[in-house]
């Protein structure tokens, strides 16, 4: 069993959903939760660091850590074809060792 | 979030060549570096974790003669692929982290398409 699990997708939506992006883990240490996005042939860019459980929200961004379930997730409001991207959820301890889940490729169609 | 840069984007180089990778961090010290190793539709392979002025730690399977990690500042670190073959044509991407930021994020440079010949 992989320690973090990640639905590849695709996920194709149409602009202005509500998207909805998961990952689960085993691993009842990890602390640290973040969220990267990817566009093809760039590196990743950072969208959302949490730490510990709760919610925290940047503009259309909202990601959600649910350490009892051992579940996070992301949503993006009222998504943009310049969303369309591969989303990387990732996750440590109190090391500097990020755990990647394997992404979650999504297409946001005018 | 913090700058990295890498130089080259792309290079193309003849199987038994040596190709060099550069990774800068332009806006803060970093103390700790990372490599990584992307496929095509892949999630990120961790290499190698180099912290500034000490050896390189690498992952389970990777080859340290073959992937030489080199952090001899807070601000630039490089990977040097020798004798290049084939099957190490990929997608290199470099983070850089601090620890004096007290949380273990990372942010990553816009990596470098490696296709060997």
């Amino acid at each position: 069993q992989k320690e973090v699990e990640q639905d590849p997708g695709p996920l194709s939506v149409p602009e202005g959903a509500i998207v909805s992006l998961n990952c689960t883990y085993s691993n009842s240490a990890f602390q640290y939760f973040m969220w990267y996005r990817q566009y093809s042939r760039k590196g990743p860019e950072l969208l959302m660091y949490t730490y510990s459980s709760g919610n925290k929200e940047d503009g259309r961004f909202t990601a959600q850590v649910d350490k009892s379930s051992k579940y996070i997730s992301l949503f993006i409001r009222d998504s943009q074809p310049s969303d369309s991207a591969t989303y990387l959820c990732a996750m440590n301890k109190n090391t500097d060792k990020l755990i990647f889940g394997t992404g979650t490729r999504l297409q946001v169609f005018p | 979030g913090a700058v990295v840069s890498q130089h080259p984007s792309w290079v193309i180089c003849k199987s038994g060549t040596s190709v060099k990778i550069e990774c800068r961090s332009l806006d803060f010290q970093a103390t700790t570096m990372f490599w990584y190793r992307q496929f095509p539709k892949q999630s990120l392979m961790l290499m190698a974790t180099s912290n500034e002025g000490s050896k390189a730690t690498y992952e389970q399977g990777v080859e340290k003669d073959k992937f030489l990690i080199n952090h001899a500042s807070l601000t630039l670190s490089t990977l040097t692929v020798t004798s290049a073959h084939p099957e190490d044509s990929s997608f290199y991407i470099c983070s850089t982290s601090n620890r004096a930021k007290g949380y273990d994020t990372q942010y990553f440079g816009p990596g470098t398409r490696l296709t060997v010949l």
